[in-house]
């Protein structure tokens, strides 16, 4: 069974940063370019960022373009978003997902991520 | 980038009724980048068809996904009461991908 589970959400003030973590099991990790997803509270789905199956390759949403960079660790099946500069409208739920052929087959569960002084 | 809208915001209706939801793209999407997602209160979203036709693993054939060009269509026949959610089309196109606003189907 395919299993994504997101960490690393915290309350955190607008300027400061953020690790989170995607622990994926159930699947062979290293096959798979994965992706993080946001969604800010009562508000639609957002793509933020994906990587190549090996690492090789990231794309970002315009958006976070230079503050967040992802990254994974083929050894830990681990997939991870770092977040700097934050600032209020990222504030949101972050999920995990899994990609299958362009769309998402599998997600986490989200992690909540507020930006509030 | 490419803009997906989706109509309506709401469909209101009744129980084994069939809803129609549209999802129309600022530009052309190629058929196999455009994907319907379902989401319920308080869960992440569950794929339901892949490649604008292509039922995901699991997935009903009450679901049905058509279109092409800059427009898609994702036909529930037979509303069950557990299909009332909100629905996502979503595209992938010059390492982007990018999300319609959703259209929330509500038991009338």
């Amino acid at each position: 069974e395919v299993q994504l589970l997101e960490s690393g959400g915290d309350l955190v003030q607008p300027g400061g940063s953020l690790r989170l973590s995607c622990a994926a099991s159930g699947f062979t990790f290293s096959n798979y370019a994965m992706s993080w997803v946001r969604q800010a509270p009562g508000k639609g789905l957002e793509w933020v960022s994906l990587i190549t199956s090996g690492g090789d390759y990231t794309y970002y949403a315009d958006s976070v373009k230079g503050r967040f960079t992802i990254s994974r660790d083929n050894s830990k099946n681990t997939l991870y978003l770092q977040m700097n500069s934050l600032r209020a409208e990222d504030t949101a739920i972050y999920y995990c997902a899994k990609l299958h052929v362009s769309s998402f087959d599998y997600w986490g569960q989200g992690t909540l991520v507020t930006v509030s002084s | 980038e490419i803009v997906l809208t989706q109509s309506p915001g709401t469909l209101s209706l009744s129980p084994g009724e069939s809803a129609a939801l549209s999802c129309r793209a600022s530009q052309s999407v190629s058929s196999t980048y455009l994907a319907w997602y379902q989401q319920k209160p308080g869960q992440a979203p569950r794929l339901l068809i892949y490649g604008t036709s292509s039922r995901a693993t699991g997935i009903p054939d009450r679901f049905t996904g058509s279109g092409s060009g800059t427009d898609f269509t994702l036909t529930i026949s037979r509303l069950e009461p557990e299909d009332f959610a909100m629905y996502y089309c979503q595209q992938y196109g010059s390492s982007k991908w990018t999300f319609g606003q959703g259209t929330k189907v509500e038991i009338k």
